[in-house]
């Protein structure tokens, strides 16, 4: 158990569905994360959160939406999203930004999402 | 060039033995690297921080080479229960990210 969860573990959608995915982190920690892991890539950088203000967009397509309404919780909401965008979501948060300090991420246990 | 570079292996490893792997970068001015590892399916943890002067956790090693710009994984020993795949992480000096390589998967067999 690594003190961030996330929720569904799966879903599959069609393309003109909206769903979301949550995650929330029981570390108390001050950032948190959201990644794509597509199949034979790294892992890439969606966006950050640092107390509830995003700090970072890595030029996600707008289909994808982030919310922090704390620095607790983190959603990423979806919609009208393209097979392409299959792969498994994770979230992770540390105890602060990432800033050349060190800092460690700890991960949830994502979701694999399906687009059909 | 990719910014954090890993062999994709796998590694096929004999339970027992010693594999060790290495993982470059390309910005000279990154300042933290770590190994984490992932499960088939699962996220991925951390393993340990890689310092400048090299450390040690267990029958794992880890090393930092600044000047060829490449960070290295040792494991001794290996167990079955090293199969995974473990991914190197660097964090730049600026920015707020840290760049994960595409991972070296490694298999331990009887």
């Amino acid at each position: 158990e690594t003190g961030v969860t996330q929720t569904p573990r799966h879903l599959v959608m069609g393309m003109t569905n909206k769903k979301s995915l949550k995650c929330e982190q029981h570390l108390g920690h001050n950032a948190m994360y959201w990644y794509k892991q597509s199949a034979k890539k790294p892992l890439e950088l969606m966006f950050v959160y640092s107390l509830e203000e995003r700090v970072e967009n890595n030029s996600v397509p707008s289909r994808f939406s982030p919310e922090c309404p704390n620095s607790s919780h983190l959603f990423l909401h979806l919609h009208t999203l393209q097979p392409e965008d299959s792969a498994l979501y994770l979230c992770a948060s540390s105890k602060d930004l990432v800033r050349g300090a060190g800092e460690k991420l700890f991960f949830g246990s994502g979701t694999q999402l399906s687009v059909l | 060039r990719k910014e954090v570079e890993q062999d994709p292996g796998p590694f096929n490893v004999p339970e027992g033995a010693t594999v060790a792997f290495n993982c470059t970068y390309s910005n000279s001015a990154s300042q933290s690297f770590f190994w984490y590892r992932q499960d088939c399916r699962k996220e991925p943890k951390l393993l340990m921080s890689v310092y400048s002067s090299g450390n040690e956790d267990g029958r794992f090693t880890a090393q930092l080479n600044r000047a060829s710009q490449y960070i290295s994984l040792l494991i001794r020993d290996s167990k079955l229960s090293d199969s995974a795949t473990y991914l190197c992480v660097v964090n730049e000096a600026a920015g707020n990210k840290l760049t994960f390589g595409g991972g070296t998967r490694v298999l331990v067999k009887p």
